[in-house]
C-alpha cells in the first residue's frame, strides 16, 4: 500500500533555517502538499508543488521535490517561535484519498 | 465566515453510548472525508464522500456510519462507543485532487 514517511521531530534555534523531510512510495500525485497544525487547531493548507516541478518558493518556504527519490522536503527560512507546530506532508492517491505522513514536531528554540 | 466547521468541538461520553458528529462545509466542494487522528497525531482517512456517495472506507467498522444528506453535509455516527475511539476526529473538503480544507476537529473523549 501507500507509504508517506516523516521524522517524527525536529528542533532548531529562532532565527535558524529547518528543513523537514518526506519520502513516498506512490508516484501518481500530481500536486503534493504541506499542512501545519498548531496545537488544538485543524490543519492549514501550507503550500503545495505541481508533480512537474522541482522547487517552489513562497516567501520564507521552500518546497524542494526529487521525483525519481520520491522525496519531498519543506524548508523555512528564519525559523520563528510562531512555526512551532506539527507539519504533514500529503500525498494523493488517486482523486479521493490522500495519505498523510506521520507529522514532523517542529520545536523552535528561542 | 468558516469553511469547514464541525460540531460539537468536544465530545465526551460513556462506553457503549451512540454518538453523532456533524459537518458542514460553505466552499461549494464536491468531496468531503472524515478522518481520525490518535493520540500520536497520526492522520488516518476513514471515509470519502464526492456528490453524496460514498467513494473510499477505509477497513472502518460498522459501527461508524457517515451519512451525507447533501454536498455540504457529512455527519458522522458512532454506535456502541468504544474506549478505542477517543480520537480528535476531522473533516475535510475539497475539489476532486485539490487541496483540503479541514475543520477544527471534536475531541471525543470515552469514558
Amino acid at each position: 500500500g501507500e507509504d508517506v514517511e516523516q521524522s517524527l521531530f525536529l528542533s532548531v534555534r529562532e532565527g535558524d533555517s529547518s528543513v523537514i523531510n518526506c519520502t513516498y512510495t506512490d508516484s501518481s500525485s500530481t500536486y503534493l502538499y504541506w499542512y501545519k497544525q498548531e496545537p488544538g487547531a485543524g490543519l492549514q493548507l501550507l503550500t503545495y508543488i505541481f508533480s512537474n516541478m522541482d522547487m517552489k518558493q513562497d516567501q520564507r518556504l521552500t518546497v524542494l521535490l526529487n521525483k525519481k527519490d520520491k522525496h519531498l522536503s519543506l524548508r523555512i527560512a528564519d525559523t520563528q517561535t510562531g512555526d512551532s507546530a506539527i507539519y504533514f506532508c500529503a500525498v494523493p492517491s488517486g482523486t479521493y484519498k490522500y495519505i498523510f505522513g506521520t507529522g514532523t514536531r517542529l520545536k523552535v528554540l528561542a | 465566515d468558516t469553511a469547514v466547521s464541525q460540531t460539537p468541538k468536544y465530545l465526551v461520553t460513556q462506553m457503549g453510548n451512540d454518538k453523532s458528529i456533524k459537518c458542514e462545509q460553505n466552499l461549494g466542494h464536491d468531496t468531503m472525508y472524515w478522518y481520525k487522528q490518535d493520540s500520536k497525531k497520526f492522520l488516518k482517512i476513514m471515509f470519502s464522500y464526492n456528490n453524496k456517495e460514498l467513494i473510499i472506507n477505509e477497513t472502518v467498522p460498522n459501527r461508524f456510519s457517515p451519512k451525507s444528506p447533501d454536498k455540504a453535509h457529512l455527519n458522522l455516527h458512532i454506535n456502541s462507543l468504544e474506549l478505542g475511539d477517543s480520537a480528535v476526529y476531522f473533516c475535510a473538503s475539497s475539489l476532486p485532487g485539490g487541496p483540503q480544507h479541514f475543520g477544527d476537529g471534536t475531541r471525543l473523549s470515552i469514558l
